[in-house]
């Protein structure tokens, strides 16, 4: 079945620790997303890429870095510059219409 | 630019009720709207879409949505609340036209079903 895959389902960080999180989809999409959820704030958008090797800032891109070396495959890198990462990450990709979106990955900082 | 305002953060209704979430949008182009359903620790799940064909859009589980392009709403009812509806509801909007297929959310609502 076509979907989207986002690794692991929960992850911890410690203070000044890099951590990558993990989006691949096998649906052919070209564009893809990562959104920062925390509770009563919706989704806010971190970064976006509509083509391989090439990638745009969202609305809260600080602290954040991204590749797309491969069509099916987005990672998001939260760095130590991130002060606050404790979020639910949740990654998506667009066909013609609408988004379909992975299961999230709840990170937490300890 | 283009936004959504959900009105409410919080909607609460007995089971067998209406339920009625609002959302209202900003374009400067004609839109594509969108309902998403989020459970608990879950990704969205697509409910409706409404992409310029019948203002009156029937989705999944028995909810439905009408575009009203004049108030620039795209509210979302279900004539009678069901528990399993229990969820956090997200209105989105992105351009209808062009490459750019980012998604802009509303801040999303709550919606609370009691027995």
């Amino acid at each position: 079945d076509g979907g989207i895959t986002q690794s692991p389902k929960y992850l911890f960080r410690k203070e000044g620790q890099n951590v990558t999180l993990s989006c691949e989809q096998n649906l052919n999409h070209d564009a893809m997303y990562w959104y920062r959820q925390d509770p009563g704030q919706g989704l806010r958008l971190i970064y976006y890429s509509q083509i391989v090797n090439d990638f745009q800032k969202g609305d809260i891109a600080e602290g954040y870095s991204v590749s797309r070396e491969k069509k099916e495959s987005f990672p998001l890198t939260v760095t130590s510059a991130q002060k606050n990462p404790t979020a639910f990450y949740l990654c998506a990709s667009t066909g013609f219409t609408e988004a379909f979106f992975g299961q999230g990955t709840r990170l937490t900082v300890v | 630019a283009q936004s959504v305002t959900q009105l409410g953060s919080h909607v609460s209704v007995s089971e067998g009720a209406l339920v009625l979430l609002r959302c209202n949008y900003s374009s400067s182009v004609p839109p594509y709207l969108f309902w998403y359903v989020q459970y608990p620790n879950q990704g969205l799940q697509l409910l409706l879409k409404y992409t310029s064909a019948a203002t009156l859009v029937k989705g999944i589980n028995g909810f439905e949505a009408e575009f009203k392009k004049s108030e620039t709403s795209f509210h979302l009812t279900k004539p009678s609340a069901h528990m399993s509806d229990a969820a956090e509801y997200f209105c989105a909007v992105r351009n209808s036209g062009g490459s750019n297929y980012k998604l802009t959310f509303g801040k999303g609502t709550l919606l609370t079903v009691n027995p």
